[in-house]
């Protein structure tokens, strides 16, 4: 039983167009995250979610739209891609509260020509 | 020996040595902090945590060491094994939620035969 899964896996797509990437935790946590990992392996925290509420939305440009429909669920479109958006996308889930370790999905590789 | 720049701190042991992996944190304010293992392919995967009102903790194979007077944190991993070859990262918490995590560059371990 994978805990993180998020799909896909690989995404390749032209600039200009939207995509969307999934994520969903079994573990029962209440709080879902997204991090952009880029090529120099820099894992940067994107968005935070707890029980379906935004809490953290660090500078992503708001062509990055995250959607929580339960707190089992945490999807990310994108939109209008841009080259610069060629990154691994890690979602992550944890307990939260003060000692919450992340445990992270497989990773979403977004590349965009 | 252990390189810095451009590329990713790359630290390469022979198996069988001990590995002591470094990280700098940024945060004063910053009470717990967590060690991650990344695989090729893969999402980053828990080692070891320690709090702030701890400078050392143990887990099998692997020693956590804070020191807090100048924001530094180490990873030692004894006997490393080739299956220790990955992406390390500290990452390092200072918000009672516990839900934003801030890693550190990275460093690759690389273990020689």
């Amino acid at each position: 039983d994978t805990a993180v899964s998020q799909t896909p896996k690989y995404l390749v797509t032209q600039m200009g167009n939207d995509k969307s990437i999934k994520c969903e935790q079994n573990l029962g946590h209440d709080t879902m995250y997204w991090y952009k990992q880029d090529s120099k392996k820099f894992l940067k925290i994107m968005f935070s979610y707890n029980n379906k509420e935004l809490i953290i939305n660090e500078t992503v440009p708001n062509r990055f739209s995250p959607k929580s429909p339960d707190k089992a669920h945490l999807n990310l479109h994108i939109n209008s891609l841009e080259l610069g958006d060629s990154a691994v996308y890690f979602c992550a889930s944890s307990r939260g509260g003060a000692s919450g370790e992340l445990f992270f999905g497989e990773g979403s590789r977004l590349t965009v020509l | 020996g252990e390189s810095v720049g451009l590329h990713l701190p790359t630290l390469s042991v022979q198996e069988g040595d001990n590995s002591i992996i470094n990280c700098a944190y940024s945060n004063s304010a910053s009470d717990y902090f967590i060690w991650y293992k990344q695989e090729s392919g893969k999402g980053p995967q828990f080692i070891i945590d320690i709090r702030s009102n701890m400078d050392k903790r143990q887990g099998q194979r692997v020693t956590v060491l804070l020191n807090k007077t100048v924001k530094h944190l180490s990873l030692q991993i004894a006997a490393t094994q080739p299956g220790d070859s990955a992406v390390y990262f500290c990452a390092e918490n200072s918000d009672n939620y516990g839900q934003n995590f801030v890693f550190g560059p990275g460093t690759r371990l690389s273990v020689l035969p």
